[in-house]
């Protein structure tokens, strides 16, 4: 199956600094990209839709200055997050959209654990 | 807004036995429901994709079957394993591909 991976894996960081997490679609292309938040205990939450080329559409109630998507090529979207605050402290997970025999699918990362001290 | 509800926050099986977890969605009728494992510290794995004119869809040991009438989807794993053990979620679609997840069932097989 497709693979997508993220990038670190983990990463810890004061509070005020930015952190940048990179999804990458390693065997096909991904068009469409999407960056989820996943707090313990809890379900995923779509944060944003990331479009190769274009600007990013996000849900209501992200802050788009504050999570900077680019998905400046077809197997590449960074999500920066600025200022980060304690509360930033989350999973982030991204999916990169396919079209493969089971249809049009979206294909996880493993996810990158943020902590903000 | 969409909803869709997973009835089990956690489930205990013996092993060998059918794991069967529920979920439903309420506010509306997606064309299609995927099923999702996910183990602690990773992303979710696609699993199965049923469609909304599909009464059944199965994969090996898993089973899943969508009653749009009921709103609700059944997810199957019948001679359950202890590496069975995980969170699954099931998710409806919403334009553009954008999942909307359930809160997930832990589900413990026990040996």
């Amino acid at each position: 199956g497709a693979v997508v991976s993220q990038h670190p894996s983990r990463v810890i960081c004061k509070s005020g600094t930015s952190v940048k997490i990179e999804c990458r679609s390693l065997d096909f292309q991904a068009t469409t990209m999407f960056w989820y938040r996943q707090f313990p205990k809890q379900s995923l939450m779509l944060m944003a839709t990331s479009n190769e080329g274009s600007k990013a559409t996000y849900e209501q109630g992200v802050e788009k200055d504050k999570f900077l998507i680019n998905h400046a090529s077809l197997t590449l979207s960074t999500l920066t997050v600025t200022s980060a605050h304690p509360e930033d402290s989350s999973f982030y997970i991204c999916s990169a959209r396919a079209w493969d025999s089971t249809g049009d699918t979206q294909y996880f990362g493993p996810g990158t654990r943020l902590t903000v001290l | 807004s969409q909803k869709i509800e997973q009835n089990s926050e956690a489930l205990n099986i013996q092993e060998g036995k059918t794991a069967t977890l529920t979920c439903n969605h309420t506010n509306y009728s997606p064309a299609y429901l995927q099923w999702y494992r996910q183990d602690p510290g990773r992303g979710p794995v696609f699993l199965l994709l049923i469609r909304e004119n599909e009464k059944e869809k199965r994969k090996e040991r898993l089973k899943v079957t969508f009653d749009t009438t009921l709103k609700q989807s059944l997810f199957h794993i019948t001679a359950s394993q202890p590496a069975d053990s995980a969170t699954y979620l099931c998710a409806l679609v919403r334009g553009a591909q954008k999942l909307v997840f359930g809160q997930g069932t832990r589900l413990t097989i026990n040996p």
